[in-house]
């Protein structure tokens, strides 16, 4: 399977440890997007990458949340000092910029729970 | 700047009955409009998009939906109704001037009776 890939699936950890997930976008996608999704929301975008750029960064994430995607490749999301409100799902999406409808590919998500 | 309103956050019809799901949206530019569908514990997957191409727009398992763009919606529908539609469906809008970041609605859950 070829697909967005995330993990861990499932995070637990306890308040103030620092956590950190993983995206593996299509291959030849250019673009990496993370969103959040809290239980019965819509996800919320939270920044996005075109190669290892990032090019623009949500007023939702504090200062505590860093994201990097060092060789426009893989992406990681870093959460320090978690919080309770920090739980939820961290969805990754990626896509191919070629001037078109730049449709997204969504992963399964990494569920967070923060104690 | 852009929006979305998803009317209803549950809808429960009958196996074979019609699926509509309702998709108001707001936007500054020409909008890209796209259902997406999600199971349990899963990411978002594609039923279809708008483009600024043809306004109704026919995706995966039967779906479809239409840009109205004098009442500003993308309502989903489908003529009838399988057990395996029941998960939460997502209405999203993006434009060509935003990087192509999407803004979701909240969600509908859809609910089939047997």
């Amino acid at each position: 399977d070829t697909g967005v890939s995330q993990n861990p699936r499932h995070k637990i950890t306890k308040r103030g440890q620092n956590v950190t997930f993983r995206c593996d976008p299509i291959s030849e996608h250019n673009r990496l997007y993370w969103y959040r999704q809290t239980l019965g929301q819509g996800p919320e975008f939270l920044t996005y990458f075109q190669n290892e750029a990032q090019l623009e960064k949500s007023r939702l994430l504090s200062d505590r949340f860093s994201a990097e995607r060092p060789k426009g490749s893989f992406s990681t999301l870093e959460i320090q000092r978690t919080e309770q409100g920090d739980s939820a799902m961290y969805l990754c999406a990626s896509s191919l910029v070629q001037g078109g409808d730049n449709e997204q590919f969504f992963g399964p998500g990494t569920r967070l729970t923060v104690l | 700047a852009q929006s979305v309103t998803q009317l209803g956050s549950h809808v429960s019809v009958s196996e074979g009955a019609l699926v509509l799901l309702r998709c108001n949206y707001s936007s500054s530019v020409p909008p890209y409009l796209f259902w997406y569908v999600q199971y349990p514990n899963q990411g978002l997957q594609l039923l279809l998009k708008y483009t600024s191409a043809a306004t109704l727009v026919k995706g995966i398992n039967g779906f479809e939906a239409e840009f109205k763009k004098s009442e500003t919606s993308f309502h989903l529908t489908k003529p009838s109704a399988h057990m395996s539609d029941a998960a939460e469906y997502f209405c999203a809008v993006s434009a060509p001037t935003n990087a192509g970041k999407s803004t979701f609605g909240d969600g509908t859950t859809l609910t089939v009776k047997p």
